[in-house]
């Protein structure tokens, strides 16, 4: 069965640095997402992205945080300056439509800031 | 604004029912999800809602009354891997597209 992938499955760095987390969405799908989920707390969604663009973003994806899709395949969330409060479990996700799409959740990146 | 309320835990006995109750108060609707989360895995999805009424899936069954802001999970036959968290989430519109607004989740204890 399809499944969206993340790399890596954790990731350690120090306040300051910038991080790329990567995900492969299901390969047929179309709009990808991504959610971040602090420990102990909701799931919160960052952003979506659809035909090379984003579509929606919410309050906490500022200018900090960027997307990109740099092939086919690949579907990446970039932190450019990282702070402790960026320490979190950061879900990609992707589905084949929007409406009643399921969105298929990805493993996750665990986040730690130090 | 947004807010979706639902309980923070629960505990249920083994092969009996539980309903997870969840309301909702966003500025758009265009849906809602449940999803199942396991500690520390990723959430996984159980069933949509967009118009009122019942879904039934299985031992899974949801239901949405989009008047009163209001839907419940109901499981059947409980089991003891359905020791999770519930997550209920609102598609909100958004200015481009839909954002889905997560509630905090209800924990779900098994007991055998």
């Amino acid at each position: 069965e399809p499944e969206v992938t993340q790399t890596p499955s954790h990731q350690v760095t120090q306040m300051g640095q910038e991080v790329i987390l990567r995900c492969v969405p299901i390969s047929n799908h179309l709009y990808f997402y991504w959610y971040r989920q602090i420990l102990g707390q909701k799931v919160e969604f960052l952003v979506s992205f659809y035909n090379n663009e984003i579509s929606e973003k919410s309050e906490i994806f500022d200018d900090q945080f960027s997307v990109e899709r740099p092939d086919g395949s690949n579907f990446t969330l970039k932190i450019r300056s990282t702070k402790l409060e960026d320490s979190a479990m950061y879900f990609c996700a992707s589905s084949d439509g929007r409406g009643q799409s399921e969105q298929y959740f990805g493993p996750g990146t665990r986040l730690t800031v130090t | 604004g947004q807010n979706i309320d639902q309980p923070t835990e629960m505990t249920a006995t083994e092969g009996a029912i539980v309903q997870i109750n969840c309301t909702y108060q966003t500025s758009g609707f265009n849906g809602l999800f449940w999803y199942q989360q396991h500690a520390g895995e990723a959430p996984t999805f159980l069933s949509y809602n967009v118009l009122d009424g019942l879904e039934e899936k299985g031992r899974f069954s949801s239901f949405l009354s989009r008047s009163k802001g209001y839907s419940y999970l109901l499981l059947k036959e409980l089991q003891m891997k359905d020791s999770a968290s519930y997550l209920c989430a609102v598609r909100d519109l958004g200015n481009r597209d839909d954002k889905i607004i997560f509630g905090k989740g209800t924990r779900l204890h098994i007991l055998p």
